[in-house]
C-alpha cells in the first residue's frame, strides 16, 4: 500500500497479557517513529528508529515496552505485563529524511480490561 | 512539562471566515514546525511546515505564521470550510533529533 500501516487496529487485552503492535512503514522510508496517545491528548513520542538503529527511546514508559525493526522496514511494538494505564491509541509515523513530515498510520487502539 | 502548548481546546467559526489556531512553545532548541489534522479514528495527516528560518509559509488556504521572538506559531485558515472540522494539532521538532513534541490539539468546528 502507498501509507504506513499498522496492525491490528484494534486490540483487547486482559491485564497481564503481553501484546505485540505491528507498523509497516511507507516503503523506502528511513525514519520510523512510535507514539501514544491518550483520550483528549496529543501524540506523545515514545521511541524513533532509523533503519534499523533505534536512536532515542527516551519516552518508553517502562521496561514493560520494547520495540524493534530488525531489517530498517517492518517494526513491532511489544507491551509486556499489560496495565490498565497503557490503554491508549499507539501511533506509527515515517519519514524520508529530517526536516520533512512524517506520515501516520491509522493507529492501534489498546483497551486493557 | 508541557514544551508545546495549544491553550485554545476548542473553536468554533462560521463558514467563510478565517480560522486562527495558535501554539507556543517553550524550548529554543525547537527548528521545525508542523501543523496536522486529524478526523475521528484516523492517524493524524500532514498540512503545512515551516522552518525556523522563515516567518511565514503558504499553501492555499492554510498559512503558519511564525513569531521566534514570541515563540509562537499560528495557522490561518481562509476561509473555512466545513471539511475543515477536525482537530488540530501543532508539533516541533528540535535541531539535534527527528522526533517530534506535539500540542494537546484544537478541535475546529466550522458551521454552515
Amino acid at each position: 500500500g502507498a501509507g504506513v500501516s499498522q496492525s491490528p487496529r484494534y486490540k483487547v487485552a486482559k491485564r497481564g497479557q503481553d501484546v505485540a503492535l505491528r507498523c509497516d512503514p511507507i516503503s523506502g522510508h528511513v525514519s520510523l517513529f512510535w507514539y501514544q496517545q491518550a483520550l483528549g491528548q496529543g501524540p506523545e513520542f515514545l521511541t524513533y528508529f532509523q533503519n534499523e538503529a533505534q536512536l532515542d527511546k527516551s519516552g518508553l514508559p517502562s521496561d514493560r515496552f520494547f520495540a524493534e525493526r530488525p531489517e530498517g522496514s517492518v517494526s513491532t511494538l511489544k507491551i509486556q505485563r499489560t496495565q490498565q494505564e497503557d490503554s491508549a491509541v499507539y501511533l506509527c509515523a515515517s519519514s524520508p529524511a529530517r526536516d520533512t513530515e512524517a506520515f501516520f498510520g491509522q493507529g492501534t487502539r489498546l483497551t486493557v480490561v | 512539562d508541557q514544551q508545546v502548548k495549544q491553550n485554545s481546546p476548542s473553536l468554533s467559526v462560521q463558514e467563510g471566515r478565517i480560522s486562527i489556531l495558535n501554539c507556543d512553545y517553550t524550548n529554543s532548541m525547537f527548528d521545525y514546525f508542523l501543523w496536522y489534522k486529524k478526523y475521528p479514528a484516523e492517524g493524524p495527516t500532514f498540512l503545512i511546515s515551516i522552518s525556523s528560518i522563515k516567518d511565514k509559509n503558504e499553501d492555499g488556504r492554510f498559512t503558519v505564521f511564525l513569531n521566534k521572538s514570541a515563540k509562537h506559531l499560528s495557522l490561518h485558515i481562509v476561509p473555512s470550510q466545513p471539511g475543515d472540522s477536525a482537530v488540530y494539532f501543532c508539533a516541533a521538532m528540535p535541531y539535534n533529533t527527528d522526533k517530534l513534541i506535539f500540542g494537546t490539539g484544537t478541535r475546529l468546528q466550522v458551521f454552515p
